[in-house]
């Protein structure tokens, strides 16, 4: 079946600085979602790329989808307390019969050391 | 607009009993959808439902069931639990199914088996 990956698993950067987390799909997406979950809360909906190519901005977020829509990016500028937390991505897996899951990779968890 | 509510926050249960867990999506919301989170295995997809017919079923054993009402509220149910089903049960509404609906999480239902 279709798996979606993430790398890296951890990632601890210093207050101020980048963060890239990186999806992998082994099937072809027609989007991808990413989704942020704090501690202890649950994971919320942040961007959906559709198109090849397509390059996201929120704030200091840049999220990327790949030319062959198997792989996606998101990179955090300035890294700040506040972005602490799991970000996963999720591409839609064809279940059959016009019915689609949503397949979430392991996430990367996020420390920002102050 | 209420968000995703799921009942009850945390459980706690002992091995061969059975639970139902609930979830209300957002109003007007049709689609809901059953995910297991643990550290181990991250987000897993249990089953989708929409206008009360189940959609789409993950890979996970009879013992793990669910319904939604003319209301959209769904339940799930889990019997003869075992020590393995320790989860945080997240249940995810959206407006309709396919493949290109972002996902409105709830707080989930902690359950802990004994």
């Amino acid at each position: 079946g279709q798996q979606v990956m993430q790398i890296p698993q951890y990632q601890h950067v210093q207050e101020g600085e980048d963060f890239t987390t990186y999806c992998n799909s082994s099937t072809t997406l027609s989007n991808i979602q990413w989704y942020k979950q704090r501690p202890g809360g649950h994971p919320v909906f942040l961007i959906q790329l559709v198109k090849s190519g397509e390059v996201k901005k929120q704030k200091r977020l840049t999220f990327q989808f790949g030319e062959a829509k198997k792989n996606s990016s998101l990179h955090i500028t300035a890294t700040q307390t506040t972005d602490v937390g799991t970000y996963f991505c999720a591409g839609p897996t064809d279940s059959g019969a016009g019915s689609y899951q949503l397949t979430f990779g392991k996430g990367t968890k996020l420390s920002v050391i102050p | 607009k209420a968000g995703v509510t799921q009942t009850p926050r945390y459980l706690i249960k002992t091995r061969g009993q059975q639970v139902t867990l609930s979830c209300s999506p957002i109003s007007g919301h049709r689609s809901v959808s059953w995910y297991q989170q643990t550290p181990g295995q991250g987000l897993q997809f249990l089953f989708e439902y929409f206008s009360e017919t189940q959609r789409n079923k993950g890979n996970f054993p009879g013992r793990f069931s669910g319904r939604q009402f003319s209301n959209s509220r769904s339940e799930m149910n889990v019997s003869t639990l075992e020590l393995g089903d320790s989860a945080l049960y997240l249940c995810a509404s959206s407006p309709v199914t396919g493949d290109n609906s972002p996902l409105h999480f709830g707080n989930g239902t902690r359950l802990t088996v004994t």
